[in-house]
């Protein structure tokens, strides 16, 4: 079973503020990644990182920024959040096989 | 640049049904994952084929792989209305870039 956590799990967030949404895992993988998915939509890829200090944007332009300090760790923040960012947001981490965090379920009013 | 197209995209089906879900992608990949989906919720590994001709089956559901051909299929047999979900495929690129995925089939189960 994948260890892989997220939090929060639901946020509900005004315009403007800057919000961290917190992903770890204790598998051990170097390969981590950030999804957007708007709800029964495709997957969006918008950060992945392949080690620590590493990271590359995806497919999908973003406002959002991630870090790789720790290889258990890879957060991403919004430095000011909008409306358009009301979204699912999902981490996952592989080594062979990619695992899926539970997301988080992001609503800016 | 590789291209993952699932199809179809949308399928409704009775119940004691057989169907199948096809995913075609456009380079060379030797490996290929299959997810589910439940509505608001994460993705579940369902299937990972690693050659051409790989095959598993998990209850009511069947994946394959044809590297030649490029496809892999998802076959669901006698369908419940538990099946209801989105299924992805997904493929390996190679070289060290992420896994490309399909834009989902949303699999409705009616009676």
């Amino acid at each position: 079973e994948a260890d892989i956590y997220q939090t929060p799990r639901y946020l509900v967030i005004g315009t403007g503020k800057k919000i961290t949404l917190e992903c770890s895992q204790t598998m051990g993988h170097d390969k981590m990644y950030w999804y957007q998915q708007d709800p029964g939509m495709e997957l969006h890829l918008i950060h992945y990182s392949y080690g620590v200090n590493s990271t590359e944007k995806g497919d999908l332009s973003s406002e959002s920024t991630v870090s790789r300090i720790r290889t258990e760790h890879f957060p991403l923040t919004l430095e000011s959040a909008r409306p358009s960012h009301t979204s699912q947001y999902l981490c996952a981490s592989s080594h062979y096989e990619q695992y899926f965090g539970p997301g988080t379920r992001l609503t800016v009013t | 640049e590789l291209k993952v197209e699932q199809n179809p995209l949308f399928l409704s089906m009775q119940e004691g049904k057989n169907y199948t879900i096809y995913c075609n992608y456009s380079t060379t990949s030797d490996r290929l994952y299959w997810y589910r989906q439940d509505p608001g919720k994460s993705l579940e590994s369902l299937f990972v084929l690693l050659s051409n001709g790989a095959v598993k089956q998990e209850g009511r559901l069947m994946a394959s792989l044809d590297t030649k051909a490029r496809l892999s299929t998802l076959h669901i047999t006698a369908a419940v209305h538990d099946l209801s979900a989105t299924y992805f495929c997904a493929v390996w690129n190679s070289g060290n870039t992420p896994l490309v995925f399909g834009k989902g089939t949303r699999l409705s189960v009616i009676a």
